[in-house]
């Protein structure tokens, strides 16, 4: 198995505040992406990294900020979460962007 | 842009029943295809994949073709167990520019009863 670990697995949080999920990789891959998984939509990218400091928006990207500064983290942050943000997100790598994605176990998250 | 569509869902079959999950895409170009399973409580693994037409991918008895005439990638196993209880998912990479991504559809849970 790909070293893939997210932190936190479970978290809950209201309207309003900050909110940081971690990704956090080992196999020392280029890409690094944030989807989420909602029911009755499969997953959607957020934000994508080609490397560090190197990133850009995925399909559904507004209310999330990302940030790469070392090749294994890719940190994603919600601003300020809304309900709306409620999801389980999961973090993936690739060596490069035509190559197999290893999805790490997720974190769900819950917005009150 | 590009797109997945697969069969509606969710799928329960009898143990050694025969699956197919339809899968079709909408893409400019040539993509790669891939199926996803998760199980439950995890993350998606890489069940197999086709990067070409006609070619074929397989693993732990499941199998689909890469189809351009008809862009469809059905997954297809002869002999379900209770164990390939999951979601599974098609997606396909996109060739256009320098950085691919992947497009999901949405998933189908499939339940095997002993």
């Amino acid at each position: 198995d790909a070293g893939i670990t997210q932190s936190p697995r479970h978290k809950v949080t209201e309207t309003g505040t900050p909110v940081t999920l971690r990704c956090h990789q080992t196999e020392n891959h280029r890409y690094m992406y944030w989807y989420r998984q909602d029911p009755g939509h499969g997953l959607r990218l957020i934000h994508y990294s080609y490397g560090v400091k190197d990133t850009d928006k995925g399909e559904v990207s507004d209310g999330y900020s990302v940030s790469r500064s070392k090749t294994e983290d890719f940190l994603l942050t919600l601003e300020s979460a809304t309900s709306s943000q409620t999801s389980v997100y999961f973090c993936a790598i690739s060596q490069t962007s035509r190559e197999t994605q290893y999805f790490g176990p997720g974190t769900r998250l819950l917005v009150l | 842009g590009d797109s997945v569509t697969q069969m509606e869902g969710p799928v329960t079959l009898s143990e050694e029943a025969f699956l197919t999950i339809n899968c079709t895409y909408t893409a400019t170009g040539y993509p790669s295809l891939f199926w996803y399973v998760q199980y439950p409580g995890e993350g998606l693994q890489l069940l197999l994949k086709a990067t070409k037409a006609d070619d074929k991918g397989s693993n732990k008895g499941f199998e689909a073709t890469y189809r351009k005439e008809t862009t469809s990638f059905h997954l297809e196993k002869g002999s379900v167990q209770v164990s390939d209880s999951a979601v599974y998912f098609c997606a396909l990479s996109d060739l256009n520019g320098a950085n691919s991504k992947l497009t999901f559809g949405k998933g189908i849970t499939l339940s095997v009863r002993p």
